[in-house]
């Protein structure tokens, strides 16, 4: 069956650190990936996306990285601040379709 | 930057019940929104994709009789949940993507429904 997984649930990290999500995905064959914050109550907003062909996006602190063999995807934020707390959620297209489909998000806190 | 307006931003009602949610495209034309549901601490599914002049594609396991969806313009699509019941409560929210971005979809601010 197709799964897309994020590694962690919650991840807690100190502030100025790396924190590092993992996407993975199965029975998939995404032409991109992207990468959304959620805030509670609010919608996602799109961050990042990334194509087939490309290993590695950058914006800023945030860095993506796709590796299609492994089915899987890395976002990182470096120097990490509170306000970088809100869940991050990995998402794919669906084969051919135009809609997207979303990982089940990591809840990401950055403690001073 | 694109921008979807979602209407109300909450609502409560009692059951058996309709509730109509509106998701508009300020600037920029969407033949395509996208429906989606979310349960507390759990993942956005997506229920339908809504289509302008035609029928919304629903997902396996979602009713269409239960949640219709109707895009009438280019930039209005609206979903209307009938004859609602408690386990309907969720934060119901809606995306498009502007074709003039090279990338993303645009979220709307969702709407917590709770049916009492």
């Amino acid at each position: 069956s197709q799964k897309i997984e994020q590694n962690s649930e919650a991840l807690n990290i100190q502030e100025g650190k790396t924190a590092t999500l993992t996407c993975n995905y199965t029975n998939y064959s995404p032409a991109y990936l992207q990468w959304y914050r959620q805030d509670p109550g609010r919608g996602p907003v799109f961050l990042l996306l990334i194509r087939e062909n490309e290993k590695e996006k950058r914006k800023e602190r945030l860095k993506v990285t796709f590796d299609t063999t492994l089915k899987q995807s890395l976002f990182h934020i470096t120097a990490s601040q509170p306000a970088d707390s809100a869940t991050y959620l990995c998402a794919l297209d669906n084969s051919s379709a135009s809609k997207i489909i979303f990982g089940s998000g990591t809840r990401l806190s950055i403690r001073p | 930057g694109a921008v979807v307006s979602q209407h109300p931003s909450w609502v409560i009602c009692k059951s058996g019940t309709s509730v109509k949610i509106e998701c508009r495209s300020l600037d920029f034309q969407a033949t395509t929104m996208f429906w989606y549901r979310q349960f507390p601490k759990q993942s956005l599914m997506l229920m339908a994709t809504s289509n302008e002049g035609s029928k919304a594609t629903y997902e396996q396991g979602v009713e269409k009789d239960k949640f219709l969806i109707n895009h009438a313009s280019l930039t209005l699509s609206t979903l209307t949940v009938t004859s609602a019941h408690p386990e309907d409560s969720s934060f119901y929210i809606c995306s498009a993507r502007d074709p003039g971005q090279a990338v993303g979809y645009t979220f709307g601010s969702g709407t917590r429904l709770t049916v009492v």
